[in-house]
């Protein structure tokens, strides 16, 4: 099993705004998948992207894949104060989900 | 539908009790199973993975174990806690097949004091 890494660790950001997470992962994937948590909750799953996809978009989130460089990206567009929470990718190579240590995102109104 | 139920949210226990977690699955069939732990403002840690009854992967050597006695009840346990216990810990359930979401529990606030 392997472990994806978030980048940055925390994010502020007024609203209105756009967020980008990065993620970077080490070896192949079937696929990479996005979560979200807030504070003092369970993951929520947010959206996967299957190795052989490049770009996913739902809602305002726009998820973009490159197993080149083996690392992803979670753009949310137009972001809001309910955005605030941690955003965790995960990756599973044939082993159980691992998550990163995720990027704390905090929108101010 | 499917639903996880994790249970209790909080707890607090002394440094060398026993704990006893419970998580359980409704509405699928031979889920694979996972138990996280998450440290203060850390990321997710796996602890255990089940793909079937009785079958248990352990991730990361510590005083915790966890049993599988039916399908989709998961039990994280421990004889004698201990203060680096403390955390927050989370139950999953995933399908069987790659490529599928994990759905997780709300979490379970263990302090150890």
């Amino acid at each position: 099993s392997q472990q994806g890494e978030e980048d940055p660790q925390a994010l502020s950001i007024q609203e209105g705004e756009n967020a980008t997470m990065n993620c970077s992962y080490k070896t192949s994937i079937n696929n990479l998948q996005w979560y979200r948590q807030n504070s003092g909750r369970g993951l929520v799953h947010l959206i996967l992207i299957r190795s052989n996809e490049r770009e996913k978009h739902s809602g305002r989130l726009r998820v973009t894949l490159d197993t080149s460089k083996k690392s992803s990206s979670l753009l949310i567009t137009a972001s809001r104060a309910a955005d605030t929470a941690s955003y965790f990718c995960a990756t599973d190579d044939d082993t159980p989900l691992v998550f990163g240590k995720g990027t704390r995102l905090s929108v101010i109104a | 539908s499917q639903t996880i139920h994790q249970w209790p949210a909080t707890l607090v226990q002394p440094v060398g009790s026993p704990l006893s977690l419970e998580c359980t699955v409704e509405g699928t069939s031979n889920p694979n199973l996972y138990w996280y732990r998450q440290a203060a403002g850390r990321g997710l840690q796996l602890l255990f993975y089940s793909v079937g009854i009785g079958q248990i992967s352990s991730e990361v050597p510590q005083n915790l174990s966890a049993s599988r006695p039916q399908d989709r009840q998961f039990i994280l346990s421990s004889k004698k806690l201990l203060l680096s216990d403390s955390g927050f810990y989370l139950c999953a359930w995933s399908t069987i097949s790659v490529n599928t979401e994990a759905f997780f529990g709300q979490g379970t606030r263990l302090t150890v004091v």
